[in-house]
């Protein structure tokens, strides 16, 4: 199984700063990495698939790069309502389905 | 719109058995993988099971394997999943996910249903 790590796991960040989220698996997993976005008692929401391709009605912000196995998740100009946890997950190889361990972005 | 809505959730104790299941609406349902994925309390994300649009392909996580099984209704535009053996450890919101049609994408969610295993 491919093993997903995420760095920091938690983040204290201020309204308007860039932040940058890094995500390293445990082989190469080409691009087939993609971010998702949980606030507290929801449901997580898509925000980049494919490493850096975002998804429709997410705001331009939010950015992913990254191939092989280190990814990173960035947001460039944090608004009051980035602040949630953030997981990977890779789709190279599946089954099965593996997120990374999730990063905590709070407020500072 | 899309809309998953999961219902089935409540207590149940060590041993026993639980039927999720999941209602989709706004999309054509039987075009798309679907999948479950669960969130112990205050845990990350695991995935437990996926099915393909015909039910041709079955996968299941290790943790789940034997006990779970997936099923879907095109006709009834609904995802299942039945429990059976259930463990403390299997406590957590169990969320339906569709597949974005390419490679394992999970655009979609539903809200959770909570299932609390313990006697």
């Amino acid at each position: 199984d491919i093993q997903m790590t995420q760095s920091p796991s938690s983040l204290s960040a201020s309204v308007g700063d860039r932040v940058t989220i890094t995500c390293r698996a445990s082989q190469s997993i080409s691009s087939y990495l993609n971010w998702y976005q949980q606030k507290p008692g929801k449901a997580p929401k898509l925000l980049i698939y494919a490493a850096s391709s975002l998804q429709s009605g997410v705001p331009s912000r939010f950015s992913g790069s990254g191939s092989g196995t280190d990814f990173t998740l960035t947001i460039s100009s944090l608004q009051p309502e980035d602040f949630a946890t953030y997981y990977c997950q890779q789709s190279y190889s599946t089954p099965p389905v593996t997120f990374g361990q999730g990063t905590r972005l709070e407020i500072k | 719109e899309v809309q998953l809505v999961e219902s089935g959730g409540g207590l149940v104790k060590p041993g026993g058995s639980l039927r999720l299941s999941c209602a989709a609406s706004g999309f054509t349902f039987s075009s798309y993988s679907m999948n479950w994925v669960r969130q112990a309390p205050g845990k990350g994300l695991e995935w437990v099971s996926s099915i393909s649009s015909s039910s041709s392909y079955i996968y299941y996580a290790d943790s789940v394997k034997g006990r779970f099984t997936i099923s879907r209704d095109n006709a009834k535009n609904s995802l299942y999943l039945q429990m059976n053996s259930l463990r403390a450890e299997d406590t957590a919101v169990y969320y339906c996910a569709r597949d974005r049609a390419i490679a394992t994408v999970f655009d979609y969610w539903g809200q959770g249903t909570l299932v609390t295993v313990s006697s």
